[in-house]
């Protein structure tokens, strides 16, 4: 079985350009989630979407974060535009069904902000 | 407000017994998750606890006390492999359905 994919794995970009992050869950999982993790942190969820529904984006940075994912499957996150204090490494998640307990991760991106 | 503490570095030596601890102050979660994370790596899911007790899996075991709010991961016979960051979390289920990660705490196994 296939696990989560992400990409890009890394991406450097200079203040006030957009980025985009792209990720593919697990075959089947309809939960997605996307988490920021700084050094030493652990992950912080932004958004979590069930199918194609966000029911938990209490924590995502509206006036300059989005996400969408389409036909509940891939999704992507962007920010526009990017800030110094966004470097960080951005996980996506997936699971199946309630277990949220066990949340299969991509590998990140990991993204600097010069 | 959520809160998960965990000691930031633990080291050990093959072979050796490891437990790496976790008190939180929070309320009305389902259960406490364990999650390994090697550098550069994604978090991977270790164990569960969704009642108070000890759950094993192989090498892993992992133990819950509500009462106390305190919860453990205990390695045993301790791998060079096994150096990573490990991470609890709080579950919280119905329409939250989140996961609230710890603070990590980086586990350096020695020859």
């Amino acid at each position: 079985e296939a696990g989560v994919v992400q990409s890009p794995r890394y991406k450097i970009i200079e203040k006030k350009q957009p980025v985009a992050f792209w990720c593919n869950p697990i075959s089947g999982h309809n939960t997605l989630y996307w988490y920021l993790q700084n050094l030493g942190q652990g992950p912080e969820l932004l958004i979590r979407y069930e199918n194609e529904e966000a029911v938990d984006d209490s924590q995502l940075p509206k006036d300059r974060f989005s996400a969408e994912r389409l036909k509940g499957v891939d999704s992507t996150l962007k920010i526009q535009p990017a800030e110094l204090g966004d470097s960080a490494v951005y996980l996506c998640a997936s699971s199946s069904g309630l277990a949220g307990a066990t949340q299969y991760f991509g590998p990140g991106t990991r993204l600097l902000v010069l | 407000g959520q809160s998960l503490e965990q000691p930031s570095e633990v080291t050990a030596v093959e072979g050796a017994i490891v437990q790496i601890n976790c008190t939180y102050q929070t309320s009305g979660f389902y259960g406490l998750s364990w999650y390994q994370q090697h550098d550069g790596g994604a978090p991977t899911f270790l164990s569960y606890n969704g009642l108070d007790g000890l759950e094993e899996t192989g090498r892993f075991s992992s133990f819950l006390s509500r009462s106390d709010s305190y919860g453990y991961l205990l390695l045993q016979e301790l791998q060079m492999k096994d150096s990573a960051s490990y991470f609890c979390a709080v579950l919280y289920g119905g329409a939250t359905n989140k996961l609230i990660f710890g603070t990590g705490t980086l586990l350096a196994v020695q020859p």
